[in-house]
């Protein structure tokens, strides 16, 4: 079963602009993570967002958690063509607190 | 410094066959993991472990057995592989736990004819 579903299913954008994909979840959480995957290749941990924090900034990427509502927003802004990928979120709703994961977004950045 | 290394980086086997897939960590990881990636969903815990000496049973552990040969080591093994099987398996480690960020190895690609 999948704890985080993320909407849109994929998303295609012009560079420069903006990309935002939600994560919605379940059950409570302790920390909600999301994570990059270029094709062909294994994750890459982008942020981790504990459920006592509302938002979080790395470079270009904005994170926001809105526990309330169990759901999660990834931004990413200025958006390149090397920021084409697959986008997922993680919850550490599994059991034993494991992580669970999502089906994922696919962004292209078309250039 | 390499990370999480997995071999072989893919492989085709027949019904029945088996197989072991390594995975090593050079960042004296206490947990590691293993996850199956299906088209169109996200991955699927098959097993972990927390620390050396200990494994325990993920999401999808059915056809598949693990052994944790020291910290740096974990492998996983298809007795006897199934069509159903075809996939992509990572490998992962994180220095703490399950909720601590995880390292991905760059995967195996497995078809099970």
């Amino acid at each position: 079963s999948q704890q985080g579903e993320e909407d849109p299913q994929a998303l295609s954008i012009q560079e420069g602009e903006n990309a935002t994909m939600n994560c919605s979840y379940k059950t409570s959480i302790n920390n909600l993570q999301w994570y990059r995957q270029n094709s062909g290749r294994g994750l890459v941990h982008l942020i981790l967002i504990r459920s006592n924090e509302r938002e979080k900034h790395s470079g270009r990427l904005r994170v926001t958690l809105d526990t309330s509502k169990k759901s999660s927003s990834l931004l990413i802004t200025a958006s390149r063509a090397a920021d084409t990928a697959s986008y997922f979120c993680a919850t550490d709703a599994g059991r034993g607190n494991k992580l669970v994961f999502g089906a994922g977004t696919i962004l292209r950045v078309k250039s | 410094n390499a990370g999480v290394t997995q071999t072989p980086k893919f492989q085709v086997l027949k019904t029945g066959q088996s197989m072991t897939l390594q995975c090593a960590q050079d960042m004296n990881h206490n947990s590691m993991y293993w996850y199956r990636q299906d088209p169109g969903m996200g991955l699927r815990l098959i097993y972990y472990s927390a620390s050396e000496g200990t494994t325990d049973k993920g999401e999808v552990p059915n056809g598949y057995n693990v052994s944790r040969l020291n910290k740096r080591e974990f492998s996983l093994r298809l007795e006897s592989a199934a069509p159903s099987q075809t996939s992509v398996y990572f490998c992962a480690s994180s220095e703490y736990g399950s909720r601590d960020t995880q390292y991905f190895g760059p995967g195996t690609r497995l078809t099970v004819l």
